[in-house]
């Protein structure tokens, strides 16, 4: 059964769009919901994080937000640059479980210019 | 940011061989994870370990596999015997403690089972 679910698995935008990346989760008990990306050859990297206490997360051009009551979470890429094409990755983990990661499959981001 | 290292990158054997992959976590970290990714399908847990001790394994951690890390060295996951299904991406993670969330990964180990 797989845990964490991510959407679309590609997605391709123009320079300067909004890129969005979703994901959905089954397990009540997650508490913890990283994205990650990762760029061919390295290893995949925390980008943002967010706790369920609050419902938006933001770090400059990137932004979590988190619907608790649907389960849901998604990532905007504001401004996307050709830099940020790459694969991210959502995850979700729970407190008490030794912070063990469910990951998704991953999207493949790719920002044309 | 904080790196953790992975030795080999690659690494192709005959089944029934073993493996030994190694990861180098970061230096003060002290919670330590292994993935499994298999080609198109997404990164899933394998174990974790803390204090000497295996805290959880998944049902990928099959019987075939231990995880060790002796004071100081390499964290390692052992594959004895291989089999082709154990044919995947290998990510090793670490982490800084109880109250610190963010795992750092590896590039990974590919291993292919011939």
């Amino acid at each position: 059964q797989q845990q964490v679910r991510q959407s679309p698995q590609s997605l391709t935008v123009w320079e300067g769009e909004t890129a969005i990346l979703n994901c959905s989760y089954e397990d009540s008990t997650f508490d913890y919901f990283p994205w990650y990306h990762q760029f061919p050859g390295e290893s995949p990297a925390l980008l943002i994080a967010i706790r369920p206490v609050s419902n938006k997360k933001e770090d400059g051009r990137f932004t979590i937000f988190f619907n608790k009551r649907e389960k849901k979470f998604s990532l905007h890429i504001a401004d996307s640059q050709p830099g940020d094409s790459a694969t991210y990755f959502c995850a979700a983990s729970a407190q008490g479980t030794g912070s063990k990661l469910s990951f998704g499959k991953g999207a493949k981001l790719t920002v044309s210019p | 940011g904080p790196k953790v290292l992975q030795i080999p990158s690659h690494q192709i054997i005959d089944m029934g061989q073993m493996v030994t992959l190694n990861c180098d976590p970061v230096s003060n970290h002290l919670y330590f994870y292994w993935y499994k990714q298999i080609l198109g399908q997404q990164m899933e847990f394998l174990v974790n370990f803390y204090n000497g001790k295996v805290m959880e394994k998944s049902k990928l951690f099959k019987d075939q596999f231990s995880v060790e890390r002796p004071d100081g060295s390499y964290f390692t996951l052992k594959i004895q015997p291989t089999a082709l299904e154990d044919s995947a991406v290998y990510f090793c993670a670490s982490r800084l403690g109880v109250n610190q969330d963010t795992q750092y990964f590896g590039p990974g180990t590919r291993l292919l089972v011939l």
